[in-house]
């Protein structure tokens, strides 16, 4: 098992510039979020899903588009980048049941 | 939103018990306590959740106060590995169970 893999790991953006995060995981799980984290602070949840074709805004989803076609993946579509947006992005999964969440690696992003 | 308060900081020797605490006033009957921890660079860890009744796992223990307002992270036999920070969440029933992360309480581990 991979668990949940994201790319990149990292990535300068000019501002006014688009790109799209991957994350995937390999453990059918029908739960997957978006959280990005600031230094120094705690995660803020941006986008989130309950399974394939379901998805929902957490706390700070400006800015940002999800999609979600396929169990195994969650991609997080960022539009017109702005140095706001600078953060460290993680992917995460989990089953629904017991709430317990399986992050990946995160991708750190820069945008000047 | 749900809240919980922990302490900024807090410093061990290694395999000594840790004690990390933390409190969630506003927690209602039915959203579930969550540790979990964030190694330097990486995603955060899973470590426990629990309910009502104190709850065991090979990572750690977590004691939970009768009347839910607080709860305490414990590990047994701190190692350097340990050195983290440590979130305290509980997740929000009302709202999909959404995870609503704090600050977190960064653990030093001294060899």
């Amino acid at each position: 098992n991979a668990g949940v893999t994201q790319t990149p790991k990292f990535r300068i953006l000019k501002i006014g510039q688009s790109m799209t995060l991957q994350c995937t995981q390999d453990m059918n799980h029908n739960y997957m979020y978006w959280y990005r984290q600031d230094p120094g602070m705690g995660l803020k949840l941006i986008y989130y899903s309950v399974g394939a074709g379901i998805t929902d805004k957490g706390e700070v989803p400006n800015g940002y588009n999800v999609s979600r076609s396929t169990t195994e993946d969650f991609p997080l579509r960022l539009e017109l980048a702005a140095p706001s947006q600078t953060s460290v992005y993680f992917c995460a999964s989990g089953t629904g049941t017991t709430y317990e969440q399986y992050f990946g690696p995160g991708t750190r992003l820069t945008v000047t | 939103d749900a809240k919980t308060t922990q302490p900024n900081s807090m410093e061990s020797n290694e395999e000594e018990p840790v004690h990390l605490p933390c409190n969630h006033s506003t927690i209602s009957g039915t959203d579930y306590i969550h540790w979990y921890r964030q190694l330097p660079s990486q995603g955060p860890e899973y470590v426990i959740h629990g309910l009502t009744s104190n709850v065991n796992n090979r990572m750690a223990s977590l004691a939970i106060a009768e009347d839910r307002k607080s709860s305490t992270l414990i590990l047994h036999r701190a190692t350097l590995r340990d050195a983290a920070v440590y979130y305290c969440i509980h997740d929000n029933a009302g709202n999909n169970r959404k995870l609503i992360w704090g600050l977190g309480t960064s653990l030093a581990v001294n060899p």
